[in-house]
């Protein structure tokens, strides 16, 4: 049963568009979200994330926004670059050092 | 650069046959973990140490074991390799908080 649920294996988006990467989570008792990004034979690398007490971090290009009640984020990409394809990752944790539970990731690809 | 060093990056085994895997990471963080990645799920967790002297079961260990030798190096030994330990497996490190996990680029193993 996953706790942590990305329904989109995949998302082609126009470069210059907006991304939108979307994450549903079932335990209620998750308070830190985290977006990682993954390029081909390489490790997943940090993005962004936040906190249970919020409801939108902003980083330049990224946003992510949590809706605690329908337990669900999403990550927003403005505007689309093309080095931004790559897979994404939503992660969660009931507390900034539990055990991280992984989606199983969404393939971005952002055409030319 | 500093980072996770994951060796090696490419690996076939017969099955029965055994193998360790070495990570080592120059952060000087406290915790490492062992992932495994499979086609549509999210990273799993095999093993972690959260100090050096100290190693727990993650979400998926059995098979596996693994040696915390240093505060620098956790390595990951399957003692009777099976085909269902065909995989993507990831080292990381972090100090102390989530946000600041580190990935090593992974070693792609095939179980025959």
């Amino acid at each position: 049963d996953q706790q942590v649920k990305q329904n989109s294996p995949s998302l082609s988006v126009q470069e210059g568009r907006i991304s939108i990467l979307n994450c549903d989570y079932t335990n209620s008792m998750f308070d830190y979200f985290l977006w990682y990004k993954k390029y081909p034979a390489e490790g997943p690398t940090f993005l962004i994330s936040i906190s249970s007490i919020k409801d939108k971090n902003e980083d330049g290009r990224f946003t992510v926004f949590l809706n605690k009640s329908a337990k669900h984020l999403s990550l927003h990409i403005v505007p689309s670059q093309p080095g931004d394809s790559a897979v994404y990752f939503c992660a969660a944790s009931e507390a900034s050092n539990y055990q991280l539970i992984w989606g199983a990731g969404t393939k971005l690809i952002i055409k030319p | 650069n500093a980072g996770v060093t994951q060796t090696p990056k490419f690996q076939v085994l017969k099955t029965g046959q055994s193998m360790t895997l070495q990570c080592a990471q120059d952060m000087n963080h406290n915790s490492m973990y062992w992932y495994r990645q499979d086609p549509g799920m999210g990273l799993r967790l095999i093993y972690y140490s959260a100090s050096e002297g100290t190693t727990d079961k993650g979400e998926v260990p059995n098979g596996y074991n693994v040696s915390r030798l240093n505060k620098r190096e956790f390595s990951l030994r399957l003692e009777s390799a099976a085909p269902s330990q065909t995989s993507v497996y990831f080292c990381a490190s972090k100090k102390y908080s989530n946000y600041g996990y580190t990935f090593g680029s992974g070693t792609r193993l095939t179980v025959v």
